[in-house]
């Protein structure tokens, strides 16, 4: 079955720490996208891929980190730097666009939860 | 900065009624727009895509359209109490990211 596969489910970290969320998909899309969710919010971007070795920026990316060596890959690094990282972390992928260009609907996966120890 | 806006909640109706669920955006170049479903504790899932003008219906489910007044509804009809979830609204312009709205809560009572 295709889909989007995020691990582990749920994370902990201590202070100072790096953490690493994985995700992986094999729907061959070439857009790949980090949300983070806090309780009662909406999703907020971190970061965001369209192709291979590029990725931009999105509204909250301080102390976060992401790589795209591979199109099926996009993992997330949450940095000590990031002070306050507890919360529901949602990655998608999605078609960049589709018949007439327009963009095509997100795709998620389970999510990792991440808390402080 | 571009918004997409939601009451959020909680929206309470009885079992077999239609739920109503509205949103509203503020980039009047948005092309696409998708509602997406999130259960408690879970990650959203894709119930609509809607691109043009007027109605599009799904089952259970309607979408409207409306890009003059910058507005786009989800109607559910015959409410079950497993559509008690947070509804999601996204809109999108080309070549741009997503912007989610901050979600409706439903509660369908039996």
């Amino acid at each position: 079955d295709g889909g989007i596969t995020q691990s582990p489910k749920y994370l902990f970290r201590k202070e100072g720490q790096n953490v690493t969320l994985s995700c992986e998909q094999n729907l061959n899309h070439d857009a790949m996208y980090w949300y983070r969710q806090d309780p009662g919010q909406g999703l907020r971007l971190i970061y965001y891929s369209q192709i291979v070795n590029d990725f931009q920026k999105g509204d909250i990316a301080e102390g976060y980190s992401v790589s795209r060596e591979k199109k099926e890959s996009f993992p997330l690094t949450v940095t000590s730097a990031q002070k306050n990282p507890t919360a529901f972390y949602l990655c998608a992928s999605s078609i960049l666009y589709g018949a007439g260009g327009l963009n095509q609907p997100q795709h998620f996966g389970d999510g990792t939860r991440l808390s402080i120890l | 900065q571009k918004e997409v806006e939601q009451n959020s909640g909680p929206l309470s109706v009885p079992e077999g009624a239609i739920a109503s669920l509205n949103c509203t955006y503020s980039d009047r170049g948005s092309q696409s727009f998708f509602w997406y479903r999130q259960y408690s504790g879970k990650s959203p899932e894709l119930i609509m895509s809607i691109y043009s003008n007027g109605d599009k219906e799904d089952g259970r489910f309607t979408a409207q359209l409306n890009k003059a007044s910058q507005y786009v509804s989800l109607l559910i009809r015959d409410s079950q109490p497993s559509d008690s979830a947070t509804y999601l609204c996204a809109v999108n312009n080309y070549g741009q990211n997503f912007v989610f709205g901050p979600g409706t809560r439903l509660s369908v009572l039996p």
